[in-house]
């Protein structure tokens, strides 16, 4: 059963242009939630997270936005570069539970120059 | 600060055998988990470990278990190797019982 989905495995954007990420959770017990991003051969880094009780936190080129009664949340890259061509994970979490984090299948982003 | 240090980071092992991997925490973090990547899959959840006690456990065969010691550097076990086995393993820590996970570079684990 997975409870955290990434429908897309794959996305090409060209540079300068908005990366739209989506992910799809089933557990509405879920209240915390992070992006990270994997280059090969390296461990994922974090890239930015959203607490339930927010719809919207944003950092720099990244947005990440909630929709509780959707269970969706997207990572929008405003504008994409090169260095952005990774493999994007989201990962919720259910905080008032025991504590562990259950990650999306991931989504590859590959932004032309 | 050094990050997560996880050894060793590739290692090549015949079905039936059995691997200990080691993870290293951030300094001062108490919270190990532990994830299995394959293609196709993302990261799936082992366990996880805080204060030595393990607090959550994924849906994993017993062949595979863990550990956490009083410094709170963890093991990861699998026993009677399968070729399915082979993956990339990831360990990851936190602070506390919440919060960005750091994950180390990963052992990649091939089984023939």
């Amino acid at each position: 059963d997975q409870q955290v989905k990434q429908n897309s495995p794959s996305l090409s954007v060209q540079e300068g242009r908005i990366s739209i990420l989506n992910c799809d959770y089933t557990n509405s017990m879920f209240d915390y939630f992070l992006w990270y991003k994997k280059y090969p051969a390296e461990g994922p880094t974090f890239l930015i997270s959203i607490s339930s009780i927010k719809d919207k936190n944003e950092d720099g080129r990244f947005t990440v936005f909630l929709n509780k009664s959707a269970k969706h949340l997207s990572l929008h890259i405003v504008p994409s570069q090169p260095g952005d061509s990774a493999v994007y994970f989201c990962a919720a979490s259910a905080t008032s539970g025991t504590y562990k984090y259950i990650f999306g299948t991931g989504t590859r982003l590959k932004v032309l120059a | 600060k050094a990050g997560v240090t996880q050894t060793p980071r590739y290692l090549i092992k015949t079905r039936g055998q059995q691997v200990t991997l080691s993870c290293s925490p951030i300094s001062g973090h108490r919270s190990v988990s532990w994830y299995q990547q394959t293609p196709g899959q993302g990261l799936q959840f082992l366990f996880e470990y805080f204060s030595e006690t393990q607090r959550n456990k994924g849906n994993f065969p017993g062949r595979f278990s863990g550990r956490q010691f009083s410094n709170s550097r963890s093991e990861m076990n699998v026993s009677t190797l399968e070729l399915g086995d082979s993956a990339l393993y990831l360990c990851a820590s936190t602070l506390g019982p919440s919060g960005e996970l750091f994950f180390g570079e990963g052992s990649r684990l091939t089984v023939l």
